[in-house]
């Protein structure tokens, strides 16, 4: 079933904790995306990567980090200096930049 | 610099007509439509790029003007379906990354 898949669904996190949402893809992109939605807002994004070990940061990069050790996967970590972590958090993958991005589920994040 | 959207909500009777409209600052390279349903991921719509064109597919349709570095997405006779919120996201022409406007919310009522 080819396709990006972002878990958790739901993710609670508790103050000056750090959290890793996972996002995986078996559609052979180069590019993945990390967005961040708050309540009727569009996306921002906060990382992204065309290539495996190279990554660079978004518009809203403070407070969280990633790595590309494979193709396949991306993690975002949310780290106890992003004092407001509560979003919906998207993962994109596309074949390059200027190509249809496709975006996973999405992972709901909620503060304790 | 992030797309302009407008409007900003649009409730609508099926069957009936709406355009959403997408400008930006800058000269462009593509325009991307997605629509997002509540709680749901953003799905793609399509792409339009360089060169003016004009694309659709059943009842949505878009067009792309480079001279006015705008974009407007046309759905006609909407049905219930079509509700959601409706998303542009451009390319510059200088190479920036794929940068998403706020949104415009659209409501079919039957």
């Amino acid at each position: 079933d080819g396709g990006i898949t972002q878990s958790p669904k739901y993710l609670f996190r508790k103050e000056g904790q750090n959290v890793t949402l996972s996002c995986e893809q078996n559609l052979n992109h180069d590019a993945m995306y990390w967005y961040r939605q708050d309540p009727g807002q569009g996306l921002r994004l906060i990382y992204y990567s065309q290539i495996v070990n190279d990554f660079q940061k978004g518009d809203i990069a403070e407070g969280y980090s990633v790595s590309r050790e494979k193709k396949e996967s991306f993690p975002l970590t949310v780290t106890s200096a992003q004092k407001n972590p509560t979003a919906f958090y998207l993962c994109a993958t596309s074949p390059g930049q200027g190509y249809i991005q496709y975006f996973g589920a999405g992972t709901r994040l909620s503060v304790l | 610099q992030q797309p302009v959207q407008s409007p900003q909500a649009v409730i609508l009777r099926e069957g009936e007509d709406a355009v959403i409209n997408c400008s930006s600052s800058k000269a462009l390279y593509s325009v991307h439509w997605y629509r997002q349903k509540h709680g749901e991921a953003p799905v793609f719509l399509m792409i339009l790029l360089k060169g003016g064109e004009q694309k659709g597919h059943d009842k949505i349709s878009a067009s792309f003007n480079e001279k006015k570095q705008q974009s407007s997405l046309y759905l006609t006779a909407s049905q219930l379906s079509y509700s959601g919120t409706y998303f542009c996201g451009t390319e510059t022409s200088s190479g920036d990354k794929l940068t998403f406007g706020t949104g415009t919310r659209l409501a079919v009522r039957p």
